[in-house]
Parts: structure tokens; sequence; C-alpha cells
């Protein structure tokens, strides 16, 4: 099984900031890599697949890049409503798996 | 409008039974991998299971193998996962969750569109 691990996995930041958070897997995934946000008592939402194709209505601030085994989220400019947690979630292989998540909260 | 809405959750003792449905609207089930993601309580997601492309191919989490069985109606447009031998570990909310792109055959992707979930307590 791929493990999937992110860092960090808490960040407080305000409004502005530029965040970047990364996340790791255990072998190479060749890009088969998803971002989703989840606030709380509510489903995830897909902000990106295959490492950097941003979902259709995800605002242009969150971006992604990487390859092999090392991925990261930026969201450029940090906005209310992006207060979060932030999972990443490799598609390589079953069993799919979940990184354990960024919580990114106010300073 | 494409989503999916779930039901079937509730209160079951260790050891029981629960059905899940997702019934699905916009979309056609046959046409795309669904797939089910759990979220204890306070944790992170947890990758369940999945029914993909035209033959329905389905594929499990090591933690609910050879337990759990996931299905879909195609009359109906709904998926099904069927869970047997409950344990306290399984409670959890039980989200339902469509592929992005639409295959013959299974091919992972992410998820595009997902349920509101649905709460599975195990507990006696």
């Amino acid at each position: 099984d791929i493990q999937m691990t992110q860092s960090p996995s808490s960040l407080s930041a305000s409004v502005g900031d530029r965040v970047t958070i990364t996340c790791r897997a255990s072998q190479g995934i060749s890009n088969s890599l998803a971002w989703y946000q989840q606030k709380p008592g509510k489903a995830p939402k897909l902000l990106l697949y295959a490492e950097s194709t941003l979902e259709s209505g995800v605002p242009s601030r969150f971006s992604g890049s990487g390859s092999g085994t090392d991925y990261t989220l930026t969201i450029s400019s940090l906005q209310p409503e992006d207060f979060a947690t932030y999972y990443c979630q490799q598609y390589y292989s079953t069993p799919l798996t979940f990184g354990p998540g960024t919580k990114v909260d106010i300073k | 409008e494409v989503q999916v809405l779930e039901s079937g959750g509730g209160l079951i003792q260790p050891g029981g039974s629960l059905r899940l449905s997702c019934a699905a609207s916009g979309f056609t089930v046959s046409t795309y991998a669904m797939n089910w993601v759990r979220q204890a309580p306070g944790k992170g997601l947890e990758w369940v299971s999945v029914i993909g492309g035209s033959g329905g191919d389905t594929y499990y989490a090591d933690s609910v193998k050879g337990r759990f069985t996931i299905s879909r109606d195609n009359s109906k447009n709904t998926v099904y996962l069927q869970m047997n031998s409950l344990r306290d570990e399984d409670t959890a909310v039980y989200y339902c969750a469509k592929d992005r792109p639409s295959n013959t055959d299974y091919v992972p992707d992410g998820f595009d569109v997902w349920g509101q979930g649905t709460m599975v307590t195990v507990s006696s």
C-alpha cells in the first residue's frame, strides 16, 4: 500500500499570506494526486487533480506542483473562506490513500 | 444538477449488519466509478471501496475486506455498501463519492462529487 504523509499537520496564517502544504508518497505515484478542502461538518471538496489541474470553479489562487513522490499545494493569497483542513490523495493504485490532513487556521 | 445522497446510517451493535445506499442524480452510476470514503469522529479520510467501470470491478481497503460488499443497481441509479460483522472501529461518517472521469474500465481518479455523508455508530 502507498502511504501518504503531509506537513505540516497544522499551521496558523493570516489573510493574504502565501501558504504551502507538502504531501509525500511512500513510492512514486506519477502525478496521480488530488487535493481536497474540508470544512467542519461538510464533505470534502475537490480542488486539484493530476497534481496541478484545477477543478472547475476553484479559484486560481490554488495551485499544485510536484513529481515522483513529493507534491505541494500552494494558496497564493489566503482568503477567509480558505480556513479549513486540506487532504492529499493518491489514486495511482488501490487501495487509494489519503494524507492525514493539514489544518489551516487563523493566526 | 449532479449529486449523490447517502442514507441508511444509524446505531448498530458490534457484530451487526447495515446497508448504506447512495442515490445518484444528474448522471448514470454505471458509467462512473463510485466510491465509499469514511471519516471517524475527529479523524481523517479513509477510502473504503470502489465499484467501477462497465464491468463493475470492485476493490476494498484491507480494513473492510471480507466484511463489506459494494454493489450497484443500475435501474435505481444507486450504489450500496453492505456492511457485515461491524466493529467499534467502523464508527464513522460514510461518504459516497463519484470518480471524476467516465471510463469503460476502472481507472482510479479524484472524486469530484460527494454526498453529505451518513453516520454509522457501532456501539453496544
